[in-house]
């Protein structure tokens, strides 16, 4: 199987602009999770989507969303850019279950996106 | 919410030897605890994870064992090589969060040859 895949792998914006990243999860799994990792704040827990429905939101601003569509990719959209924001953004997916299945927790991490912000 | 604390934050042994990482975390509601190594410019990977219905688990060289009375579970390193130099990260999570999870800050590990 393939990896988690995500687009692009670095970015350099500007203070003010708006960046949406890209994340394709590994083929059958339905939940893709969103992380920002920084040396100073390690990582971070931003969101969690299944099903096209975002089920749990990390401690961070509005600037901050995601979107997933029918196939179980994910966009990751961050307006209004701070110097901030620079960080590694990740994502992670697994195979969240069907109702009533056991739940299954292990993540597998795509390669980030480098997000700088001048 | 929960709050994960790791111990140490640098960690530096000599290849062969075992090397320990420990870690707590706050919420009761946790029972999913995995380990991730990152090594420089690559992405987190799961090394091994325990459930809280479990109090240890060995994987090779690799061996994590979770105390649920005390909060508390450790990553077991043993004979040592220089490839397992890199950043480890642990984290805790609950089915109630779903795929909420809570890292620690990582340990910075080197193997000297």
């Amino acid at each position: 199987k393939a990896g988690v895949t995500q687009t692009p792998r670095y970015l350099i914006k500007t203070r003010g602009q708006q960046v949406t990243l890209s994340c394709s999860p590994i083929s059958g799994h339905r939940s893709v999770s969103w992380y920002q990792q920084t040396p100073g704040q390690g990582l971070q827990f931003l969101f969690e989507y299944f099903s096209e429905t975002q089920r749990n939101k990390g401690n961070f601003p509005g600037r901050f969303s995601g979107r997933q569509f029918s196939n179980s990719r994910s966009e990751m959209n961050v307006s209004t850019l701070e110097l901030g924001d620079s960080a590694l953004y990740l994502c992670a997916s697994s195979s969240r279950p069907l109702a009533g299945e056991p739940h299954f927790n292990e993540q597998f991490f795509g390669p980030g996106t480098r997000l700088t912000v001048l | 919410g929960e709050n994960v604390e790791q111990h140490p934050s640098t960690l530096s042994v000599q290849e062969g030897d075992s090397a320990v990482i420990k870690c707590t975390y706050s919420d009761s509601a946790s029972n999913y605890f995995p380990w991730y190594k990152q090594e420089l410019g690559k992405r987190p990977q799961l090394i091994i994870d325990i459930r809280s219905n479990v109090g240890e688990k060995k994987d090779q060289r690799i061996a994590v064992t979770l105390n649920k009375t005390a909060k508390h579970f450790s990553l077991h390193i043993t004979e040592t090589q220089p490839e397992d130099s890199a950043v480890y990260f642990c984290a805790a999570s609950s089915d109630n969060y779903g795929q909420n999870f809570v890292f620690g800050p990582g340990t910075r590990l080197s193997v000297l040859p």
